[in-house]
């Protein structure tokens, strides 16, 4: 089976930075995605990583090791309106179809 | 981005009866739609993916024959919850995947729902 691992919760400083790790093992990885979910709200894309670095888009960035099987999200400029929950998401590639498997989800809460 | 809505966005059944979702690609053809459930505090499960003219290819343990997934168009898929029992009740979210989106086949998701059964 797949297993897709991050934290469950963390807490941060408005204006601080937070990175969040996701681990997984999985079988025909073909990309990871990172989606911000607010309560009660479908996910909203934030990032895509295949190739192993650093995907930077404004105050998110992303991180991939395929060879260590990790990930990371760092945010930057923590704004209250970052308290979410974030999804590490695994494209495998099966049968023809790219399902997406997601994560355990970390949910951020922000402080002032 | 490519538009995804569902309808309706929240029900709420007494056990036994069936209950259907939509889930409509507004501005796109989208060949393959996913179902994906999601309990509280808990992180999205897959499902099913709903191939347009075709199957619905389920994961392990989701019952083929409860949540039944029709696939008729290029813009809509619909699941129907049947026979409804409280432990059914959850947040159901579909997403679609946009074939004309750039370099990578991004899954775009609805809005979500929420299924309470009492």
């Amino acid at each position: 089976g797949q297993n897709i691992d991050q934290p469950t919760e963390m807490t941060a400083t408005e204006g601080a930075i937070v990175q969040i790790n996701c681990t997984y093992q999985t079988s025909g990885f073909n990309g990871l995605f990172w989606y911000q979910q607010h309560a009660g709200e479908a996910p909203t894309f934030l990032s895509y990583n295949v190739l192993d670095g650093l995907e930077e888009k404004g105050r998110f960035s992303s991180f991939l090791s395929r060879s260590k099987g990790y990930s990371y999200l760092l945010l930057k400029e923590l704004q209250m309106k970052d308290s979410a929950s974030y999804l590490c998401a695994v494209r495998l590639y099966q049968t023809g179809a790219n399902n997406l498997f997601f994560g355990t989800g970390t949910r951020l809460t922000v402080i002032p | 981005g490519a538009v995804v809505s569902q309808h309706p966005s929240w029900v709420i059944c007494k056990s036994g009866t069936s209950v259907k979702i939509e889930c409509r690609s507004l501005d796109f053809q989208a060949t393959t739609m996913f179902w994906y459930r999601q309990f509280p505090k808990q992180s999205l499960m897959l499902m099913a993916t709903s191939n347009e003219g075709s199957k619905a290819t389920y994961e392990q343990g989701v019952e083929k024959d409860k949540f039944l997934i029709n696939h008729a168009s290029l813009t809509l898929s619909t699941l129907t919850v049947t026979s409804a029992h409280p432990e059914d009740s959850s947040f159901y979210i579909c997403s679609a995947r946009d074939l004309g989106t750039p370099i990578y086949n991004e899954q775009f998701f609805g809005p979500g729902t929420r299924l309470t059964v009492l």
